[in-house]
């Protein structure tokens, strides 16, 4: 199985500023990569597919970048809907997921 | 509008077995690709089964030769049997949909909770 790695495991930010979160794949798996966020009690949701690829819907200020092995969710400017566990999920073979970032309000 | 509703979950002794449902709207599950994935109470997600366009099926190692997945064109219907389960199969499965055999998950029913307990 390819493993998935988030970083970091959590973080504390303020409403508007820019967030990052890594995630990093055992081995390369091209751009299968796609990002959901799931709130305490609810379903995940898809933000991003195929590495860069803004699900409809989805705000702006998200954007996924990366290839082979290193990729980046990014938040431009955090908003209070935006306070979530985030997860990466590689889509190239047996759908394997990361162990998730929780982003909290400071 | 896609919509996915579980059904099934509840409370089963180790080693019992349990089905359960997912009732589709929106699209026509026997010309989908649809998965299951499960996730632990206070832990991550972990794909479990797909099955395919074409009646394809597969298994996360963690339950192939336990739990079946399955469709009924009838009702729309996609199901998960499981059996012989075990503690670490507690968990709200996730019925979900995928656009194509790329395991991206489009769309996500609200989930049902299994608990394995004696």
């Amino acid at each position: 199985d390819i493993q998935m790695t988030q970083s970091p495991s959590s973080l504390s930010a303020s409403v508007g500023d820019r967030v990052t979160i890594s995630c990093r794949a055992s081995q390369s798996i091209g751009r299968a990569l796609n990002w959901y966020h799931q709130k305490s009690g609810e379903a995940p949701k898809l933000l991003m597919y195929d590495a860069s690829n803004l699900q409809s819907g989805v705000p702006s200020r998200f954007s996924g970048s990366g290839s082979g092995t290193d990729f980046t969710l990014t938040i431009s400017s955090l908003q209070p809907e935006d306070f979530a566990t985030y997860y990466c999920q590689q889509s190239y073979t047996a759908p394997t997921f990361g162990q998730g970032t929780k982003v909290e309000i400071k | 509008e896609v919509q996915l509703v579980e059904s099934g979950g509840g409370l089963i002794q180790p080693g019992g077995s349990l089905r359960l449902s997912c009732a589709a709207s929106g699209f026509t599950v026997m010309y989908n690709y649809m998965s299951w994935v499960r996730q632990a109470p206070g832990k991550g997600l972990e794909w479990v089964s797909a099955l395919y366009s074409g009646g394809t099926t597969y298994y996360a190692d963690s339950v192939r030769g336990r739990f079946t997945i399955s469709s009924d064109n009838s009702k729309n219907a996609l199901y998960l049997q499981m059996n012989n389960l075990r503690d670490e199969d507690t968990a709200v499965y996730y019925c979900a949909k995928q656009t194509s055999t790329s395991t991206t998950f489009h769309y996500w029913g609200q989930g049902a909770l299994v608990t394995v307990s004696s």
